[in-house]
């Protein structure tokens, strides 16, 4: 069955160049969630979508970190001028309703960033 | 200042016996605790969940005990299995929140 996908799956990037992930949902699900997993650490929250609105953004280490979710459903996080401290496993995850966690979150494989 | 502790970063257990995880957490405003599990190159998937309301959560061959008093939780796998051998992650939040909040995780090897 489709679960969430992400892509690319890996993306190396220099120091200073912009990088755009991008997040597929299971098709119909309400929630959107990022995570950065750095290396030895469980992942740690960036931001949140329910539909197209972005409610929460508090996890976004810096402003030159960017999310949307313009039409509710793909969602692409933006990160400018890329760091070393940036590389990461970042995850995506989708559930069906909304603000509570009593739906559960279905997670992507995760794109995995190098930066060099 | 990690809310979510996994003090544990590997565990072997013999194919067939018990594994128990064990977390702690520092911030009495959790109410909601969960256990991901995460194969490689794969994203953690959903494993048991419990409410702080309860102090025992069961589903197959998985249990969640809750320690309130001690802010502690564990989980047990009975009878363990190959197929278990993966990263364990617990996680907590208060449940009107969107935030989950993970530890470290455990890596659980499975000997055979």
């Amino acid at each position: 069955g489709a679960g969430v996908s992400q892509s690319p799956r890996y993306k190396v990037a220099k120091r200073g160049q912009d990088v755009a992930l991008r997040c597929d949902p299971i098709s119909g699900h309400v929630s959107l969630f990022w995570y950065q997993q750095a290396l030895g650490q469980g992942p740690e929250f960036l931001t949140y979508f329910q539909n197209e609105a972005q409610l929460d953004k508090s996890g976004l280490p810096s402003d030159r970190f960017f999310a949307e979710r313009p039409e509710g459903s793909v969602s692409t996080l933006k990160i400018q001028r890329t760091q070393q401290e940036d590389s990461a496993v970042y995850l995506c995850a989708s559930s069906l309703g909304g603000r509570r966690l009593d739906y559960e979150q279905y997670f992507g494989p995760g794109t995995r960033l190098t930066v060099t | 200042d990690q809310q979510v502790k996994q003090n544990s970063p590997s565990l072997s257990v013999q194919e067939g016996r018990i594994s128990i995880l064990n977390c702690d957490y520092t911030n009495s405003m959790f109410d909601y605790f969960l256990w991901y599990k995460k194969y490689p190159a794969e994203g953690p998937t959903f494993l048991i969940s419990i409410s702080s309301i309860k102090d025992k959560n069961e589903d197959g061959r998985f249990t969640v005990f809750l320690n309130k008093s001690a802010k502690h939780l564990s989980l047990h796998i009975v009878p363990s299995q190959p197929g278990d051998s993966a990263v364990y992650f617990c996680a907590a939040s208060v449940v009107e929140d969107d935030k989950i909040i993970f530890g470290k995780g455990t890596r659980l090897h499975i000997l055979p």
